[in-house]
């Protein structure tokens, strides 16, 4: 069945360092690749997201980058502070459909 | 982004009782709603897909006799655990999409313990 892999699953930066997060999917009709953060005890939220006939986006401090022919996708976040330390999580659509398989997590600590 | 409610935030119940959690979506219509569980430093699992006027679809391995779900509205749906045991203890959350859209909106989800 579809399946998506996320690693690291922890990972821990210093304030103002860049932080790289790598997933891959299995199912190539995947079309829809969101990333959420996650804070303890609370709701996800998106943070970003990218379209199969999008290769990257960029949004202030974070960007996403999609390679549908090794079918992996990448989130980056530039300058990292402390706010950002959370749970991430990706995700791809199953198929073209509105479902969604998540990755396990990244547990990002960001060091003051 | 859509702004989604949960309710209750948290439950406490004996085994054997059920427990509805109800997933609103305040300010769009959501023809769609998905719910999920998260089991402590897990991903999210989805459970099943509720679509408004019509049956849920559950995803392998969910027992749709356990977990009813029911979507009257276009703002509302429900998810029934019945019978409840403490290996159903759990964070459950919904998420809504609108029509033709494909971002999910999560609520803020309900963390059930079963005793």
């Amino acid at each position: 069945g579809e399946n998506v892999e996320q690693h690291p699953s922890t990972l821990s930066v210093q304030e103002g360092d860049s932080a790289v997060i790598k997933c891959t999917y299995s199912d190539s009709a995947s079309n829809y690749f969101p990333w959420y953060k996650q804070e303890l005890g609370k709701r996800p939220q998106l943070i970003i997201d990218i379209r199969s006939n999008v290769g990257e986006k960029k949004d202030q401090r974070i960007a996403v980058t999609l390679n549908k022919t090794a079918k992996h996708f990448s989130l980056h976040i530039t300058e990292t502070q402390p706010e950002d330390s959370a749970v991430y999580f990706c995700a791809a659509s199953i198929g073209s459909s509105y479902k969604l398989i998540f990755g396990s997590g990244t547990r990002l600590l960001v060091r003051p | 982004g859509a702004v989604v409610s949960q309710h209750p935030s948290r439950v406490i119940c004996k085994s054997g009782t059920s427990v509805k959690i109800e997933c609103r979506s305040l300010d769009f219509q959501a023809t769609t709603m998905f719910w999920y569980r998260q089991f402590p430093k897990q991903s999210l699992m989805l459970m099943a897909t509720s679509n408004e006027g019509s049956k849920a679809t559950y995803e392998q391995g969910v027992e749709k006799d356990k977990f009813l779900i029911n979507h009257a509205s276009l703002t509302l749906s429900t998810l029934t655990v019945t019978s409840a045991h403490p290996e159903d203890s759990s964070f459950y959350i919904c998420s809504t999409i609108g029509t033709g859209q494909e971002t999910q909106y999560f609520g803020p989800g309900t963390r059930l313990l079963v005793l």
